[in-house]
Parts: structure tokens; C-alpha cells; sequence
């Protein structure tokens, strides 16, 4: 069935360097990938996301890749600040015919950035 | 502002009560889900739906229903509490496929515990 695998599960980093967190998919129908930060205590927020038809797009320190021939997409944080300590969640959406939609989640990846 | 809302932030319930969970969005989204939250596992889907009146299994409905009566709101029905249900509960929203915009939009999220 649908599967998102993500990893890895715990990652730690100091204050500037980068971290790369990756998922792999199943389900090649699969044509929209977002990403989700969720700090603690709090819901889960978008903050980037990319379509099948891109390799690849960047908004000032993250950037998310994807190559769909290999069913794997990437984010990558660059010149990490403590607030970007949260555990952030890979998604891929599934259409389905009437135009309704499903995400997969990841199991989650638990990022502490440390001064 | 795209707003979600989940009717308790906390909820106790015993073993066997039947419980219901409301979740109501602003955004007359089409496309409304009911996810449980586990550590090391991510989230995982448990209905959703796409339309008023309409609902589709997610990944793990068993031991759950849903009602979605009206648009805006999208309940979840635990039949008879285990204490396996003991979780956090997150609603989401999101406007159909083909508007500009798709992103899933959470509530803050309802932490059950059965005992």
C-alpha cells in the first residue's frame, strides 16, 4: 500500500550548520509533496512544498528537492537558528478521481538545533 | 486567516464511553480529515472527507466513525473508548484540487487519554 519512509528520526545539529532530512514514497500517482514543521505544543504548519513537474525549489533557508524517478524528496536547511528546533513531517498527496485528495505522512523527524 | 478548531484541548474519557470529537473550519474547504498523532509514528490518517455527507476510510478507521452533516464541521466518533485510543487527535482542512491553493490547514490538536 502507500508508504512514506522518513529519516532520519532524530537529528541534531549546532547553530549554523545545515540538516538534511529524507523521504521516500510509494506511490508513484503521488504528484504533490509538502513538508510540515510542528514546534512544540503547537499544530503542524506548511512551510514549503513542491509539485511533481519541479526538481526542485528554495525560499530563503530551506529547499526541497525531488526526484521522481526514485521516489525521493529532500529538505534542506541551511545556517540553522534554535528556532528551527521543531519536528518537521514529509508528506505525499494522492489524487483521487472526483478530485479529492489524501496525504501520507512520514513518521516524523525530531530536529534540535543547539547554540 | 484560515482557522480550524477543535472543540477540547484535553479530553478524559473511560473505557467504554462513547465520545465525540468536533472539528469546525472557516474556510469553506471541501476537503476536511481526522488524524491521530503517536510518537515514532507519525500521523496517521483515519477518515476523511470530501463533500458533505460523504466520508472515506482512511489508514486506520477501525474503532472509529465520522459524520459531516454540514460544510464547515467534521466530527469524529470514538464508539466505545479503548484504552489504544489514548492520543492526540488532529483535525485538518483543505480546499479541493484545482484552487490555487492546497494546503492542508490543522487545528491545535485534541489530546484524549481513555483510562
Amino acid at each position: 500500500g502507500e508508504n512514506v519512509e522518513q529519516h532520519p528520526s532524530t537529528l541534531s545539529v549546532q547553530e549554523g550548520d545545515s540538516a538534511v532530512i529524507k523521504c521516500t514514497y510509494s506511490d508513484s500517482a503521488s504528484n504533490y509533496f509538502p513538508w510540515y514543521k510542528q514546534e512544540l505544543g503547537k499544530r503542524p504548519q506548511l512551510i514549503i512544498d513542491i509539485r511533481s513537474n519541479v526538481g526542485e525549489k528554495k525560499d530563503q533557508r530551506i529547499a526541497v528537492t525531488l526526484n521522481k524517478t526514485a521516489k525521493h524528496f529532500s529538505l534542506h536547511i541551511t545556517e540553522t537558528q534554535p528556532e528551527d528546533s521543531a519536528v518537521y513531517f514529509c508528506a505525499a498527496r494522492r489524487l483521487f478521481s472526483g478530485g479529492y485528495n489524501k496525504l501520507i505522512f512520514g513518521a516524523g523527524t525530531r530536529l534540535a538545533v543547539h547554540p | 486567516d484560515v482557522k480550524v478548531t477543535q472543540s477540547s484541548r484535553y479530553l478524559v474519557k473511560r473505557t467504554g464511553e462513547k465520545v465525540f470529537l468536533e472539528c469546525v473550519q472557516d474556510m469553506d474547504h471541501e476537503n476536511m480529515f481526522w488524524y491521530r498523532q503517536d510518537p515514532g509514528l507519525g500521523l496517521r490518517l483515519i477518515y476523511f472527507s470530501y463533500d458533505v455527507k460523504m466520508k472515506e476510510k482512511g489508514d486506520i478507521p477501525e474503532g472509529y466513525s465520522v459524520s459531516r452533516e454540514k460544510k464547515e464541521r467534521f466530527s469524529l466518533i470514538l464508539e466505545s473508548a479503548s484504552t489504544n485510543q489514548t492520543s492526540m487527535y488532529l483535525c485538518a482542512s483543505s480546499p479541493r484540487v484545482g484552487r490555487l491553493y492546497n494546503e492542508q490547514f490543522f487545528g491545535p490538536g485534541t489530546r484524549l487519554t481513555v483510562l
